[in-house]
């Protein structure tokens, strides 16, 4: 079974409104990332948040770690249409050289 | 653009035959990784590598195998395709693990007919 889970598994919101999707996961884990896709293309990275870390913000993306509930959040403020794409967090495991992916949130944002 | 390009792009085969994917990366990182994309479980782990001649199992390796003679290049190989192995396969690579961020490839669509 996957390592994470990513919730909601489709969100659509207009533009301007902030997005929240959620990911939980099994495992101790090291660190966290978030990464993007847009359609049918491979992933791009978006932050890495690591255990010892609570929040951590990158322009737009606030990133949020809760190790005693192995669960992560990513918010997108003031989305826009360019937002629109899958979202996914990935965690490392077994002494931290494999990544493994959850299932994605699909964030479609209305212009 | 980290310099990561898989091939062949799209390849249509037959149940039952071989099939080898290709990875090849200029980056000289450590970490190589194989995925699959279908709809509903989004990337499964097929196999890794964490150097030359050290690889390892991911979540879905039935039904694959993996070869790193050289850094650059990790191969991917279905022995004997099945329906079941028709997916998006993505190649990623990585300095550091999961310490660092992974860089992908921009995928292979494989169709078993």
């Amino acid at each position: 079974s996957q390592q994470g889970e990513e919730d909601p598994q489709a969100l659509s919101i207009q533009e301007g409104e902030n997005a929240t999707m959620n990911c939980s996961y099994k495992t101790s884990i090291n660190n966290l990332q978030w990464y993007r896709q847009n359609s049918g293309r491979g992933l791009v990275h978006l932050i890495l948040i690591r255990s010892n870390e609570r929040e951590k913000h990158s322009g737009r993306l606030r990133v949020t770690l809760d190790t005693s509930k192995k669960s992560s959040s990513l918010l997108i403020t003031a989305s826009r249409a360019a937002d629109t794409a899958s979202y996914f967090c990935a965690t490392g495991s077994g002494g931290y050289q494999k990544v493994t992916f959850g299932t994605g949130t699909k964030l479609q944002v209305i212009p | 653009d980290a310099g990561i390009t898989q091939s062949p792009r799209h390849k249509v085969t037959e149940t039952g035959t071989p099939v080898t994917l290709r990875c090849h990366q200029t980056e000289n990182h450590r970490y190589m990784y194989w995925y699959r994309q279908d709809p509903g479980h989004g990337l499964r782990l097929i196999h890794y590598s964490y150097g030359v001649k050290d690889t390892d199992k991911g979540e879905v390796s039935d039904g694959y195998s993996v070869s790193r003679s050289k850094t650059e290049d990790f191969l991917l190989t279905l022995e004997s395709a099945t329906s079941s192995q028709t997916s998006v396969y993505f190649c990623a690579i990585s300095d550091s693990g999961s310490n660092t961020e992974a860089f992908f490839g921009q995928g292979t669509r494989l169709t078993v007919v």
